[in-house]
């Protein structure tokens, strides 16, 4: 069965440092996996996917994330932080991976983002 | 705006009462997703329609059930409920082949 680990329910950074929030997957099939963004009373935003092509994905709002294999990980990061940036952020993995739906997802437990002036 | 359109967006309802969530996708998207995401826990898959048809179940109760209509709205009818159901149920849609989903603001529901 696939899951998805998030590291760390919460993250606080200064502005202008580096954002780096942790996920670790685990896949009996190539994963697709993606991170997806909550701001308070909103909805859930996509921040980039990774569906087997590059393994540096870049994404919106300056954040990119690394597929490695061999570590089973895809964290988040964003080199310099801006107050805007503080939500909750949950990683993905697309339920059956290649051959599964990219809206059929198991999501980790977020990670709330806090972001010190 | 992600162009997928829920209402109502707040839902306040006693225990034992029945509801239903309404969702209108993106223009063109054949598939719909329903989620519930509460504290403890936390963000979980229920049911997929694509075209009219249920194509995936997740961790959906049998007291819930869903229907996708011909005009592609979708609906989530939520019955006896119990204080448990509070939460935010989320409503996503995705276009034709595979492609990423689409998530609406959410209904949150609260049952007293």
């Amino acid at each position: 069965a696939q899951s998805v680990t998030q590291l760390g329910s919460h993250v606080s950074v200064s502005e202008g440092a580096l954002v780096l929030l942790r996920c670790n997957y685990s896949s009996s099939v190539p994963p697709y996996l993606f991170w997806y963004v909550q701001y308070p009373n909103q909805g859930l935003q996509l921040l980039l996917k990774y569906t087997s092509a590059a393994t540096l994905v870049k994404g919106i709002n300056g954040f990119e994330a690394e597929f490695k294999k061999s570590e089973t990980s895809f964290h988040l990061t964003k080199p310099s932080a801006h107050m805007s940036d503080a939500a909750e952020y949950f990683c993905a993995v697309s339920d059956l991976g290649y051959g599964g739906s990219q809206g059929n997802l198991i999501f980790g437990k977020g990670t709330k983002l806090s972001v010190k002036p | 705006d992600s162009g997928v359109t829920q209402t109502p967006k707040h839902l306040i309802t006693a225990t034992g009462q029945r509801v239903t969530l309404r969702c209108s996708p993106r223009s063109g998207d054949l598939s719909v997703y329903w989620y519930q995401q509460s504290l403890d826990q936390g963000l979980q898959f229920l049911i997929q329609y694509y075209n009219g048809e249920e194509r995936a179940k997740g961790n959906i109760l049998e007291r819930f059930s869903a229907q996708q209509f011909p005009d592609l709205h979708s609906e989530l009818n939520l019955s006896s409920l119990e204080l448990g159901d509070s939460a935010l149920y989320f409503c996503a849609s995705s276009g034709v082949g595979n492609t990423e989903a689409f998530f609406g603001q959410g209904t949150r529901l609260t049952v007293v």
